[in-house]
């Protein structure tokens, strides 16, 4: 696509329930990013796939996170068990390929609200 | 861990006068340096990129990096008010995604 895309734009979800967020990246766009921002806050990195491998998962919060990317296009990301804590924008970002001076694009995020 | 440091602001500019905002980061390997607008809730969007010692211009922004000193800065020439958001500054090195900084809100005053 011409953009990042991600969906749903907003979610609100009652405590201790899991949400999947879903990213579609540039097309052509090998690497893909996720990243967190809480309200006033920067960006928090949670983690990148080159193609469908994620040679980093440390930056997901805690095991109630997980992602995964099939097929080298789109991903998922799924909260277990949600928490109040958990209520941010969920920014996803693609680049040509990871790392060097690869330009990440940004899509227009998915805003969780948990109750 | 890759460090970069900014000053969170609020940095006050008069409408047409130059708005000057700075970045240092810790990883001396870095080797691409990025400045990013995100106006409230809204994603970033790239302003500049910059990969040489030296002075980069585009327009009224022009991007000015240091490696000896570890330092990136970000100059606005001509301030407007649509200029006023949250400016952040990025660095890669390795092979993972950008390290951002905390952002420095920036208020040009009409």
């Amino acid at each position: 696509g011409a953009g990042v895309s991600q969906s749903p734009s907003n979610k609100v979800t009652e405590k201790g329930k899991d949400v999947e967020l879903r990213c579609d990246p540039i097309s052509g766009h090998t690497a893909l990013y996720w990243y967190r921002q809480s309200l006033g806050q920067g960006l928090e990195f949670l983690i990148y796939f080159q193609g469908n491998s994620a040679p980093d998962k440390s930056g997901l919060p805690s095991d109630r996170f997980s992602a995964e990317r099939t097929g080298g296009s789109v991903s998922t990301l799924t909260i277990q068990r949600t928490q109040q804590e958990d209520s941010a924008v969920y920014l996803c970002a693609s680049s040509l390929v990871a790392g060097g001076g690869n330009t990440i694009y940004f899509g227009e995020g998915s805003w969780l609200t948990v109750v | 861990q890759k460090e970069v440091e900014q000053n969170s602001g609020p940095l006050s500019v008069p409408e047409g006068a130059i708005a000057s905002l700075n970045c240092t980061y810790s990883d001396r390997v870095s080797q691409s340096f990025f400045w990013y607008r995100q106006y409230s809730g809204k994603s970033p969007e790239l302003i500049m990129s910059i990969y040489s010692n030296g002075d980069k211009e585009d327009g009224r922004f022009t991007a000015q990096l240091n490696k000896a000193s570890q330092y990136v800065s970000l100059l606005i020439r001509d301030s407007q008010p649509s200029d006023s958001a949250t400016y952040l500054c990025a660095v890669t090195g390795g092979a993972d995604g950008l390290t951002f900084g905390k952002g420095t809100h920036l208020i040009i005053q009409p």
